[in-house]
């Protein structure tokens, strides 16, 4: 079956703009990650969900982050007034189950975001 | 607290040679789960090899096995016969329940 999916690939914008991330998991899954990368760095979790709640938002950097899912499938990553710092490469990750140690992840192929 | 800890860097590897890429981590959970991700310069993270907590023998999963010794809180990723596509990061990652932790990575440069 298909991997995830995410768009755009690449998104440059100029500060201040908002700037919308869309992740489509593997069909059936019920969980999805969101993580941030910065250049040469590993993975910051941000946020996860379970079905469309979100249990866990401790990763969100500042309230200028949103996420939300629905129909337990596509999920939509929100920064606000974008920053300069903000500029990473955003990866989602979804897995079947979520409290398993088992539950493997499986990654898309990001979107980059540059911020001007 | 959850850490997970790759304290190499870098790692450079003749071909056809095995290379061990280190990585230690400390929960209190007793059931967890032990992760290894390949990342290209492409930027995709690539499952590789899975090891739970309990299992008794070590994951193998083609030319990549995972030494699991629990006692020193250690699951190195052994890479045999290394090739040229081999060379990418190398995430380490542990999950005790919901969320994953990851390493900050070790990058592998495959010599010809």
């Amino acid at each position: 079956g298909a991997g995830v999916s995410q768009s755009p690939s690449n998104k440059v914008t100029e500060k201040g703009k908002d700037v919308e991330l869309r992740c489509d998991p593997i069909s059936g899954h019920t969980a999805l990650y969101w993580y941030r990368q910065s250049l040469g760095q590993g993975l910051e979790f941000l946020i996860y969900f379970q079905g469309n709640s979100a249990p866990d938002k401790s990763g969100l950097p500042s309230d200028r982050f949103s996420a939300e899912r629905t129909g337990g499938s596509v999920s939509t990553l929100t920064i606000q007034r974008t920053q300069q710092e903000d500029s990473a490469v955003y990866l989602c990750a979804s897995s079947f189950l979520t409290g398993g140690p088992s539950d493997t992840q499986y990654f898309g192929p990001g979107t980059r975001l540059t911020v001007l | 607290a959850q850490k997970i800890t790759q304290t190499q860097p870098g790692m450079f590897v003749q071909e056809k040679e095995a290379v061990t890429l280190d990585c230690t981590y400390d929960t209190s959970d007793p059931s967890y789960g032990l992760f290894w991700y390949k990342q290209p310069s492409s930027g995709e993270m690539i499952f590789l090899i899975y090891q739970g907590s309990y299992d008794q023998q070590n994951a193998t999963e083609g030319r990549y096995s995972l030494n699991f010794q629990k006692a020193r809180k250690s699951a190195n990723l052994v890479i045999s016969a290394s090739q040229l596509g081999d060379s990418a990061m190398y995430f380490c990652a542990m999950r005790p329940y919901n969320q994953f932790y990851f390493g900050t990575g070790t990058s592998l440069t495959v010599i010809p």
